[in-house]
């Protein structure tokens, strides 16, 4: 049974970089066969799709968050991570990580899903 | 960008009653590639449906997808009280990957 969970600081700075790692059990990255995603979702609204990354690092990003977003993937230690400069209080979200079939710019469906973490945008 | 509008965004109904759904696109969404998932609160989202209509494994027979083109729909048979909730459907046919806005399901 593949299980995801997301790690990191639940506070930034405004202006600083968010940095989340999603580690991943029960099965190997370095298998291949799916993208590996970040979806946000803001407190009370809906979600957004940030980025996927496959194991030979190939990524696609979100246009809307392109030029501030970073994917990696580690497979040594079975994990990949986001990174997202200068937040503001709009980044604010609960991040969840998720598991993606490797099909076109981003994958397919997303199943299945961390738990989320909670990150707060606040000085 | 393809733009996911779901209605009703509130959906008041008592259990056993029967849930329609709806996701409209801006856009088609090429090779009916949509997926349906239920979030209920402090919880991820559960994949329910893929490819418009093809239930996720564990998913009961009283969830069914419909729909092509710009016009989906997430039908729920025979509402159970686990199935209050909200609901999002998500489009892959399409760089970026977009969601709607969610429909809530609420006991009446």
């Amino acid at each position: 049974q593949v299980q995801l969970q997301e790690s990191g600081p639940g506070l930034a700075k405004p202006s600083e970089t968010l940095s989340l790692t999603c580690a991943v059990s029960g099965y190997s990255i370095s298998s291949g066969g799916y993208y590996w995603g970040w979806i946000r979702q803001p407190p009370g609204k809906g979600l957004e799709w940030i980025g996927s990354i496959y194991h030979s690092g190939n990524t696609y990003y979100n246009p809307s968050l392109k030029s501030r977003v970073t994917i990696s993937v580690d497979t040594s230690n079975n994990q990949f991570s986001l990174k997202l400069t200068s937040v503001t209080a709009a980044d604010t979200a609960v991040y969840y990580c998720a598991r993606t079939r490797v099909a076109g710019a981003g994958g397919h469906w997303f199943d299945p899903w961390g738990q989320g973490t909670l990150v707060t945008v606040s000085s | 960008e393809i733009v996911l509008t779901q209605s009703p965004g509130t959906l008041s109904l008592s259990p056993g009653e029967r849930a329609t759904l709806s996701c409209r696109a801006s856009q088609s969404v090429s090779s009916s590639y949509l997926a349906w998932y239920q979030q209920k609160p402090g919880q991820a989202p559960r994949l329910l449906i893929y490819d418009a209509s093809t239930r996720a494994t564990g998913i009961p027979d009283r969830f069914s997808g419909s729909g092509s083109g710009t016009d989906f729909t997430l039908t729920i048979s025979r509402l159970e009280p686990e199935d209050f909730a909200v609901y999002y459907c998500q489009q892959y046919g399409s760089s970026p990957r977009t969601f709607g806005q969610g429909t809530k399901v609420e006991i009446k």
